[in-house]
């Protein structure tokens, strides 16, 4: 079956370190994307990929890193300049950037620093 | 820029009652527009989308929604409750152009009563 998926579901972090959250997908889709969902604030994007090499600040980019080095992978790091890194993560994919293209979402990965 | 506005953070009602969730857009042309669903701590899923075809848009699971351009609205039905509705619901517009991603709503959290 396509989808996405993250890894890990759950992640514990010690303050100050770094940590990358996994996201592939087998859906052949060009644009890929990252969320922040806290609660009552809905989701918030952090960076965007339209395409292999190419990607895009969000409206919360501070802290944070990605690459796109393959079509199918779109890893996050989440550094220790982020001061608030405890949050559910979500990624998700769209045949393009653009009107008329719905997301496909993977299931979240949870991160708490401790 | 665009925007939504989902006009209820949280509703409440008895499974077997029709359900309404609120939503109105800002868009600088007509846009696509979208609702998505999330169970607690799960990713999201596509219940329907409108693109300029039908104003009544009909999608997964008995929801409905309707394209109102006067009133910019575009509100979420579903004539009758069942218990496993209850979730996050989001309204999502099309991005300013045709190279900016989808935006996203605040949420709307149904609970549904036995």
């Amino acid at each position: 079956d396509g989808g996405i998926t993250q890894s890990p579901k759950y992640l514990f972090r010690k303050e100050g370190q770094n940590v990358t959250l996994s996201c592939e997908q087998n859906l052949n889709h060009d644009a890929m994307y990252w969320y922040r969902q806290d609660p009552g604030q809905g989701l918030r994007l952090i960076y965007y990929s339209q395409i292999v090499n190419d990607f895009q600040k969000g409206d919360i980019a501070e802290g944070y890193s990605v690459s796109r080095e393959k079509k199918e992978s779109f890893p996050l790091t989440v550094t220790s300049a982020q001061k608030n890194p405890t949050a559910f993560y979500l990624c998700a994919s769209s045949l393009g950037v653009g009107e008329g293209y719905g997301y496909t979402f993977g299931s979240g990965t949870r991160l708490t620093v401790v | 820029a665009q925007s939504v506005t989902q006009l209820d953070s949280h509703v409440s009602v008895s499974e077997g009652t029709p359900v309404l969730l609120r939503c109105n857009y800002s868009s600088s042309y007509s846009p696509s527009l979208f609702w998505y669903v999330q169970h607690p701590n799960k990713g999201l899923q596509l219940l329907l989308k409108y693109t300029s075809a039908a104003t009544l848009v009909k999608g997964i699971n008995g929801f409905e929604a309707e394209f109102k351009k006067s009133e910019t609205s575009f509100h979420l039905t579903k004539p009758s409750a069942h218990m496993s509705d209850a979730a996050e619901y989001f309204c999502v517009v099309s991005g300013l152009s045709g190279n900016t991603p989808l935006v996203f709503g605040k949420g709307t959290r149904l609970s549904v009563i036995a």
